[in-house]
């Protein structure tokens, strides 16, 4: 199984400011054959189920606001949040889909400082 | 509005069984894979197990392989998860999700509790 790993676990930054998370696969989740990366952001907030940020690693959902970017590629893998807003408060979780099980990383949660 | 509405959780002793469902409703059920997901208590996301539109592949966790059986009709735009042999560490939150690479329909949870 591919294991995803997310720093931090937590996270607390300043209203305005950039926060940073990172996750990290145990193997690759670039797909040679269509240079893709398999990778997809989600944002949790207290009482709400996931909500997609990101697939094939930096493409944006529908209606995420362009202050949330995600990038990296192979088995690193970065969401950014500039000027971070008090709606951001949430968990934030990757997840791969190269291979079954579908594994998720442990999730960072993101506070307000 | 495109909608997934979980229902089927409840309470269970350990060797029980459950039997979840996911309507959906406004968007194309047959031409969707679809998973489920899990949340225990106060912990993270847990990948459960996906389908693909004719039921032809599917995949499960291996805390639940054996125990666990998706399933869809999509004559009825409706998921299923039957889950046998409940165990105490299966009680969690269960999400139904649209999507084969991201997940980008959830539903709101279907509580299930396995508790003797």
């Amino acid at each position: 199984d591919i294991v995803m790993t997310q720093s931090p676990d937590s996270l607390a930054v300043s209203l305005g400011e950039r926060a940073t998370i990172n996750c990290k696969s145990s193997q690759n989740v670039l797909y040679s054959s269509d240079n893709k990366n398999y990778l997809a952001w989600y944002q949790q907030k207290p009482g709400q189920p996931p909500k997609l940020l990101f697939y094939w690693a930096s493409t944006r959902d529908s209606g995420v606001p362009d202050r949330f970017s995600g990038s990296g590629s192979g088995t690193d893998f970065t969401l950014t949040i500039t000027s971070l807003q008090a709606e951001d408060v949430a968990v934030y979780y990757c997840q791969q889909y190269y291979s079954t099980p579908r594994t998720f990383g442990q999730g960072t949660k993101l506070e307000i400082k | 509005e495109v909608q997934l509405v979980e229902s089927g959780g409840g309470s269970v002793q350990p060797g029980g069984s459950l039997r979840l469902s996911c309507l959906a409703s406004r968007f194309s059920f047959s031409q969707s894979w679809m998973t489920w997901v899990r949340q225990a208590p106060g912990k993270g996301l847990e990948w459960v197990a996906n389908i693909n539109t004719d039921e032809s592949d599917k995949n499960y966790a291996d805390s639940v392989k054996g125990r666990f059986t998706i399933s869809r009709d999509n004559a009825k735009n409706s998921l299923y998860l039957q889950m046998n042999s409940l165990k105490v560490e299966d009680t969690a939150v269960y999400y139904c999700a649209r999507g084969h690479f991201g997940m980008d329909i959830w539903g709101q949870g279907t509580t299930v509790t396995v508790s003797s």
